[in-house]
């Protein structure tokens, strides 16, 4: 089955920072979505990219697919204390697959803002 | 209010005891799964359904039952827990396969 690699497992940034995570695949992916889940809580659905190339953005954060469909970011402008989270992407099992309908989530970042 | 509700929240539990988690969502979902989150390792699907009485295995579906009899209901089996079962569980559903998964509060399971 598809396999989506996540980096880096952990990030640490002072408040004001920027920061990024990034996802890959060795398989060229049908789409993939963005989760976050606060300390204690439950993921919450952030995004989904569909398209070679997508770029979205939503307030401080901003998505981008890439033109291979193989990777995929997440980037957090200028972080504050309610960014703190793990980040999660999640790749879809394409249409072609032994495994359609199956969701692979990457292993996650772990996000720590210092005030 | 919409939402994917689990129980029991909490479980301890001894080795070879069975038992069941319960996954219900409100909102005429179509797709359903189970997932286990461990440190280093993210979420990992266990099982999913695409529709009523249609169930796929995930990633890690050794050692655990699903059924999908009525459409709302998603009720996760462990005949016979075993610790590396110690885990916190989370149900999700969606619209539509390919769809926002929207999850469930999650069960802290430990199996000793």
């Amino acid at each position: 089955g598809q396999q989506v690699m996540q980096i880096p497992q952990y990030q640490h940034v002072q408040e004001g920072e920027d920061f990024t995570t990034y996802c890959n695949s060795s398989t060229t992916l049908s789409n993939i979505q963005w989760y976050k889940q606060r300390p204690g809580g439950h993921p919450v659905f952030l995004i989904q990219l569909v398209k070679s190339g997508e770029v979205k953005k939503q307030k401080r954060l901003t998505f981008q697919f890439g033109e291979a469909k193989k990777n995929s970011s997440l980037h957090i402008t200028a972080t504050q204390t309610t960014d703190v989270g793990t980040y999660f992407c999640a790749a879809w099992e394409g249409a072609g697959g032994t495994s359609y309908g199956k969701l692979t989530f990457g292993q996650g970042t772990i996000l720590t803002v210092h005030p | 209010e919409a939402q994917v509700t689990q129980n029991p929240r909490y479980l301890i539990t001894v080795t070879g005891k069975k038992l069941t988690v319960t996954c219900s969502q409100n909102m005429n979902h179509e797709y359903m799964s189970w997932y286990r989150q461990d440190p280093g390792l993210g979420l990992r699907q266990i099982y999913y359904s695409m529709n009523v009485e249609v169930t796929d295995k995930g990633d890690v579906p050794e050692g655990y039952k699903v059924s999908r009899k009525e459409k709302r209901n998603f009720p996760l089996i462990l005949e016979s827990p075993s610790p590396n079962q110690t885990s916190l569980y989370f149900c999700a559903s969606s619209l539509v396969h390919l769809g926002e998964q929207y999850f469930g509060p999650g069960t802290r399971l430990t199996v000793t």
